[in-house]
């Protein structure tokens, strides 16, 4: 168990809708980390948050958006879904925000219909 | 922005056999982690590199880096079959993003590792 908690763990939703998913980091971590992983493009970093501001910005398409609250837990949130858009969404954390190792929670299946 | 290249994609070994997976950056390295992956499931971070000619181990897993050939290897030692999953490579690029925020990290594709019994 890395210690990162990630909820749902499975979603599955229609075209056109839209769905929150939900990161709780480990604790004292003060650094969320999203990702995609999809089978054509493997782990894609989408965007980094480091005590409630946003650091660093991947590949993360405009219909996305992510938050960090003052509890650090952290949301993602997609919307206008695609079935391109089916795929492990995966938050990590970490202590700080470089050069530190990153941990990682079971991720969200999402399925879009 | 950096790539990092896998090698190779799967791997299908004996139980109790050694093996190797390489990792190779197209940029300097300055930082590189091994996570595994069980399918569908979360990443396990393995091991973080940051200086060249670092060496790691852990049980039986040890990984290496080689800055001059920008390249990290992972090798595993009497294989098991819980040692089954995907071998993720993640460098952190060096320096700050136009916006001045910090790392991110890119993957390798990933090498499957199948241990038969």
């Amino acid at each position: 168990d890395s210690g990162v908690t990630q909820t749902p763990k499975h979603l599955i939703t229609a075209t056109g809708q839209r769905v929150t998913l939900r990161c709780s980091p480990r604790s004292g971590d003060l650094s969320v980390y999203w990702y995609q992983q999809s089978l054509d493009q493997g782990l894609q970093f989408l965007i980094q948050y480091y005590n409630g501001e946003e650091r660093a910005k991947g590949n993360i398409l405009e219909r996305f958006s992510a938050q960090q609250f003052p509890d650090l837990h952290s949301e993602l949130n997609l919307s206008s879904l695609e079935l391109g858009d089916s795929a492990l969404y995966f938050c990590a954390s970490s202590v700080a925000y470089r050069n530190t190792e990153a941990f990682f929670g079971q991720g969200t299946r999402l399925t879009v219909v | 922005s950096q790539e990092l290249e896998q090698s190779p994609q799967s791997l299908i070994v004996q139980e109790g056999k050694n093996l190797t997976i390489n990792c190779t950056s197209s940029k300097t390295l300055y930082g590189l982690y091994w996570y595994k992956q069980k399918y569908g499931e979360g990443l396990i971070f393995l091991m973080m590199l940051q200086k060249g000619g670092e060496e790691k181990s852990h049980e039986k897993i040890t990984a290496k880096l080689d800055e001059k050939k920008q390249q990290s290897s992972l090798h595993i030692t009497a294989s098991q079959p819980s040692h089954a999953g995907i071998y993720l490579c993640g460098a952190d690029p060096r320096g700050v993003s136009a916006s001045g925020s910090a790392r991110q990290l890119t993957f390798g594709s990933g090498t499957q590792l199948t241990v038969l019994p």
